[in-house]
């Protein structure tokens, strides 16, 4: 069962363009949602994550919004650059484990 | 800055040899994860251990696969026979806390033939 569903797979954009990625949950107990970016042959690093208590987190280029209500959560990236091209996974997580979602390769066209 | 650092980087192995991998967690962090990342998916959680204790190891194929943190800070995984389908990437990460922020380490890609 996937704990946390993301959408879409993939994505392409244009330089400066804005990249969206959408990520809903099922587990109500989780209470930290972070967003991982992963480049090839490389381990995912910690990008921005926020708690349900925030509707939204900036940091730089990246944003993420949250609606609790609906159980989905969403990453912006404004102005995106081809150095932004990797893979990027949001996940959840509790008491327990991190739950990923199944991760967006972002392509961004110079 | 602090990292996690993870040994070997590759290993290419035979099938039904044994294989095994390092992990050294983030100094002070007492939650320690070994995921396994088929190329072109998100990791699955194999083992977590809080301190020396496994918390969740139920996704761990237990007749071949095999971890230990004895010490509560470095950690090995075990593979006994390697499987074709085991190849993948093996990834450690650590964090203060269960449910706080983890930080991955490079992992280990595994090739078995």
């Amino acid at each position: 069962q996937q704990q946390v569903k993301q959408s879409p797979q993939s994505l392409i954009v244009q330089k400066g363009g804005i990249s969206i990625i959408n990520c809903a949950y099922e587990n109500t107990a989780f209470d930290y949602f972070p967003w991982y970016q992963q480049f090839p042959g490389k381990g995912p690093a910690l990008l921005i994550a926020i708690r349900p208590d925030v509707s939204e987190k900036k940091e730089g280029r990246f944003t993420i919004s949250f609606n609790k209500s609906a159980k989905q959560f969403s990453l912006h990236i404004m102005d995106s650059q081809p150095g932004d091209s990797a893979t990027y996974f949001c996940a959840g997580t509790g008491a327990n484990n991190l739950f990923f979602g199944t991760g967006t390769r972002l392509t961004v066209i110079p | 800055e602090a990292e996690v650092a993870q040994s070997p980087r590759y290993k290419i192995t035979e099938k039904s040899q044994a294989v095994a991998f390092w992990c050294d967690p983030i100094s002070g962090h007492a939650t320690l994860y070994w995921y396994r990342q088929i190329l072109g998916q998100g990791p699955e959680l194999l083992v977590q251990f809080q301190d020396e204790s496994v918390v969740d190891d139920s996704q761990l194929p237990k007749d071949r696969f095999s971890a230990e943190r004895l010490k509560g800070v470095d950690s090995t995984l075990k593979i006994q026979p390697a499987e074709l389908g085991d190849s993948a990437m093996y990834l450690c990460a650590s964090s203060f806390g269960r449910g706080a922020e983890a930080f991955f380490g490079q992992g280990t890609r595994l090739t078995v033939v």
